[in-house]
């Protein structure tokens, strides 16, 4: 069965630092996909980064990078230069392509960003 | 603005009363899902729907129905609202290739009493 975990409920980091935040998967299917996504205190759900399991490259998107290891079934986000607006609550996902179209998610890791 | 609307964003209800959550989107996309979030337990898909008329149970489907007789729009209904069912909602939508990430609405806080 699909798991995502994530070990950390929560995290500081001083602004301007750069930041990694954990998640591991576990999946039988060879196909597969990962996404991040934040979670500001207001409460909407942002899509960040994707990462599918046959593609060579970690992906980017501006300051977010995913430190993809396949090997180690992990797929931490990282975040450089954090800024005071990145303070929110990061979510880890999973979708296979078994047939199933499920989407599952982590308990979330909550980011403070010091000033 | 390609989004996903949800009503009503706040509801108070007592146990028992049947209510429905509606969800809309206007980007044409296939696949939309419900999901609960409660602190500690991340979100947990309740159902999901692949098209019209094609709907499958999520990890917490007990309690909910769902119906998908348009493409735009994904109502979520309990019959019969129980105070364990208190939590935030989200629908969410997404385009059919593998690599989308759902688009969610602004989500429901829903408390049954």
């Amino acid at each position: 069965a699909q798991k995502i975990t994530q070990t950390q409920p929560g995290m500081f980091v001083q602004e301007k630092e750069a930041v990694t935040l954990d998640c591991t998967y576990d999946t039988s299917d060879p196909s597969y996909g990962l996404f991040w996504y934040k979670q500001p205190s207001s409460g909407e759900m942002i899509f960040l980064i994707y990462q599918g399991s046959y593609d060579q490259q970690n992906a980017t998107e501006g300051r977010y990078s995913l430190n993809f290891q396949k090997a180690r079934k992990s797929a931490n986000l990282v975040i450089s230069a954090s800024q005071l607006g990145d303070s929110a609550m990061y979510f880890c996902a999973m979708r296979d392509t078994s047939g199933t179209y499920k989407y599952i998610f982590g308990t979330g890791t909550r980011l403070k960003v010091l000033a | 603005e390609a989004q996903v609307t949800q009503n009503p964003r706040y509801l108070i209800t007592v146990t028992g009363k049947k209510l429905t959550v509606t969800c809309s989107q206007n980007m044409n996309h296939e696949y939309m899902s419900w999901y609960r979030q409660d602190p500690g337990l991340g979100l947990r898909q309740i159902y999901y729907s692949m098209n019209v008329e094609v709907t499958d149970k999520g990890d917490v489907p007990e309690g909910y129905k769902v119906s998908r007789k348009e493409k735009r729009n994904f109502p979520l209904i309990l019959e019969s609202p129980s105070p364990n069912q208190t939590s935030l909602y989200f629908c969410a939508s997404r385009g059919g290739g593998v690599g989308y990430g759902y688009t969610f609405g602004s989500g429901t806080r829903l408390t049954v009493v």
